[in-house]
């Protein structure tokens, strides 16, 4: 089945620690995206890559770093410069074409020790 | 900058009730419109989308038509299930604006269906 694919679902992060969050996708979609959403909130976007070997800044980027190696894996990583870290985070992807709706993983959970 | 607003949850309505959620937005382009669903602990499902002024989307017996003349786009459903019950999300994207294609998000509206 396609779909996207985020790691762990669960991520406990120490004081001073980087964590990488995984999200592989094998939809073949070009463009993929890092999202957080808080409680009562909804989703805001950390980084997104429209194609391998390029990424770009969202609205929330500090804090964050991302990679885009291969077409089906975007890792987000979450820095100890990241002062509020503690969030759901959700990967998405979207084809190509003006009209294509983003497609969803099923979120990584992260909390701070 | 662009933006949505979603009526504030949560709303509770009896098994086989009709349900409306409200969602009206701002853009400067030509936005397409989507509703996602999140069930707990899990990711958003796309539900239902528009792409042009008068267009209506619908899923799973639910509908909302993009109305440009007012800016809205809202949910509805004739007869609601308890396993509707979930976290309702409108969005738009506006390429004509922001060539990422970004999603910009309302608050949420929680949905409680009792049997």
């Amino acid at each position: 089945d396609g779909g996207i694919t985020q790691s762990p679902k669960y991520l406990f992060r120490k004081e001073g620690q980087n964590v990488t969050l995984s999200c592989e996708q094998n939809l073949n979609h070009d463009a993929m995206y890092w999202y957080r959403q808080d409680p009562g909130q909804g989703l805001r976007l950390i980084y997104y890559s429209q194609i391998v070997n390029d990424f770009q800044k969202g609205d929330i980027a500090e804090g964050y770093s991302v990679s885009r190696e291969k077409k089906e894996s975007f890792p987000l990583t979450v820095t100890s410069a990241q002062k509020n870290p503690t969030a759901f985070y959700l990967c998405a992807s979207r084809d190509r074409g003006s009209n294509q709706p983003q497609h969803f993983g099923d979120g990584t959970r992260l909390s701070i020790l | 900058g662009n933006s949505v607003t979603q009526m504030e949850g949560p709303v509770t309505l009896s098994e086989e009730a009709f349900l409306t959620i409200n969602c009206t937005y701002t853009a400067t382009g030509y936005p397409s419109l989507f509703w996602y669903v999140q069930y707990p602990g899990e990711g958003l499902q796309l539900l239902l989308k528009a792409t042009k002024a008068d267009d209506k989307g619908s899923n799973k017996g639910f509908e909302a038509t993009y109305r440009k003349e007012t800016t809205s786009f809202h949910l509805e459903k004739g007869s609601v299930q308890v396993s509707d019950s979930a976290v309702y999300f409108c969005a738009l994207s506006d390429p004509s604006e922001d060539s990422s294609y970004k999603l910009i998000f309302g608050s949420g509206t929680r949905l409680l269906v009792r049997p």
